[in-house]
């Protein structure tokens, strides 16, 4: 079935720190792939996405996202995270065709230490 | 300022009752999506729509109804038949794969 894995629930980083968060995902081809941020009792918003082309992303927020073929992952990042990064993050995926049904996974929780 | 409005952002209902959550839009996309969030998962689809006066059910589409008069338009009917109401309802409209999600409402039935 196709799915996508966010191997991480939560994760805690001091601010100023590299971060790095893990997407995975399972297709027979390369899907369209984004991440989306969450704040605490809001709606999600667009950081970045992934069509074709350069496999490095750049998104809003200082947020970039490497994509690795071979690996099937697609994993965000952020050089120095700063303390208004503390939220949930989401990546997913949509296959091209028919209507856009976007598969999100499980989330990543980000905590920020000062 | 165009953007997604979802109301109300908290809701109410007590067991039994059928309750309907709004979901306007302004960016003259044609898709709209409604999404469940429980905690610890991610966004699940209940119903799209793609065009005016048609939509699909998502994956977990039991319980629920929506209507799709409107191109601005995509309420979603909470109804008794859906055993495990309370949960984040997510709006989203969308263009090509891209899709925008409003704020949310969060849903308490007891």
């Amino acid at each position: 079935a196709q799915s996508v894995t966010q191997p991480d629930i939560h994760i805690t980083v001091s601010e100023g720190a590299s971060l790095e968060l893990r997407c995975n995902y399972s297709y027979g081809a390369t899907p369209y792939l984004f991440w989306y941020v969450q704040s605490p009792g809001q709606g999600l918003q667009l950081l970045l996405k992934y069509f074709s082309g350069d496999t490095l992303v750049q998104g809003i927020k200082g947020f970039e996202a490497e994509f690795k073929r071979s690996q099937s992952s697609f994993n965000l990042r952020k050089p120095s995270v700063h303390w208004s990064d503390a939220a949930e993050y989401f990546c997913a995926v949509v296959l091209s065709g028919g209507y856009n049904k976007l598969i999100f996974g499980a989330g990543t929780r980000l905590a920020v230490h000062p | 300022d165009g953007g997604i409005t979802q109301s109300p952002k908290y809701l109410f209902r007590k067991e039994g009752q059928n309750v309907t959550l709004s979901c306007e839009q302004n960016l003259n996309h044609d898709a709209m999506y409604w999404y469940r969030q429980d905690p610890g998962q991610g966004l699940r689809l209940i119903y799209y729509s793609q065009i005016v006066n048609d939509f699909q059910k998502g994956d977990i589409a039991e319980g629920y109804s929506v209507s799709r008069e409107k191109k601005e338009s995509f309420p979603l009917t909470v109804t008794s038949a859906q055993k495990n109401p309370t949960a984040f309802y997510l709006c989203a409209s969308g263009t090509g794969s891209e899709q925008y999600f409003g704020p949310g409402t969060r849903l308490t039935v007891t």
